[in-house]
């Protein structure tokens, strides 16, 4: 009962550095998104997609791109790290109608220094 | 702006109390409202309130809405160390899709 898996679960960049934050799920849902936590905050909206080959941008979409080529697969990419995203990220999917309740990973906790 | 706000921000009880958590919002285009309880990791799903006045209830916890006066509450009675957790709300709607409360931080004491 894998459900939502993203890998790493924690990663330390330097600034100018890239990266992407993979992000699978197993039951077929299709859509899904990714978020941003900072401490002691809410959950941001970052992108989000409806369905393979189709992605919108969220709340906080500057300085991430994420691609939609398959149902289960929904990678994040950071192209030039700053410490302003240092964040931990949580991808998440659901059952359509979108916005449903969502199944989350477990996050990646990413620091840019 | 979309808005969701939490209330209060933290909160610490022993274990026993009953315990209400507050979220109010204004958002455009409302579709529902979602409690969601994150522990350590990844946030699960509690409650899905799409309708005013229908309480929905699960084991200790029940929660309403109220879709005039633009809340909901979440109640969690007989508290136990095990409900310590940060209470996130998330109203579907606006021009987002969703947007997230900042969360109540509850901690229950032995």
């Amino acid at each position: 009962n894998a459900g939502v898996t993203q890998t790493p679960k924690f990663r330390i960049l330097k600034i100018g550095q890239s990266m992407t934050l993979q992000c699978t799920q197993d039951m077929n849902h299709n859509y899904m998104y990714w978020y941003r936590q900072d401490p002691g905050m809410g959950l941001k909206l970052i992108y989000y997609s409806v369905g393979a080959g189709i992605t919108d941008k969220g709340e906080v979409p500057n300085g991430y791109n994420v691609s939609r080529s398959t149902t289960e697969d929904f990678p994040l990419r950071l192209e030039l790290a700053a410490p302003s995203q240092t964040s931990v990220y949580f991808c998440a999917s659901s059952y359509e109608p979108g916005w449903q309740p969502q199944h989350f990973g477990d996050g990646t906790r990413l620091s840019i220094l | 702006e979309d808005k969701v706000v939490q209330s209060p921000l933290s909160l610490v009880v022993h274990e026993g109390d009953t315990v209400t958590l507050n979220c109010s919002y204004e958002v455009t285009n409302f579709r529902s409202l979602l409690w969601y309880k994150q522990e350590k990791k990844a946030p699960t799903f509690l409650f899905m309130l799409t309708s005013s006045g229908i309480e929905k209830k699960s084991g200790r916890l029940s929660s309403i809405l109220d879709k005039k006066e633009l809340f909901s509450i979440l109640n969690i009675t007989a508290t136990q160390t095990g409900d310590s957790a940060v209470y996130l709300c998330a109203v579907v709607g606006g021009a987002d899709g969703l947007t997230f409360g900042k969360g109540t931080h509850l901690i229950i004491q032995p």
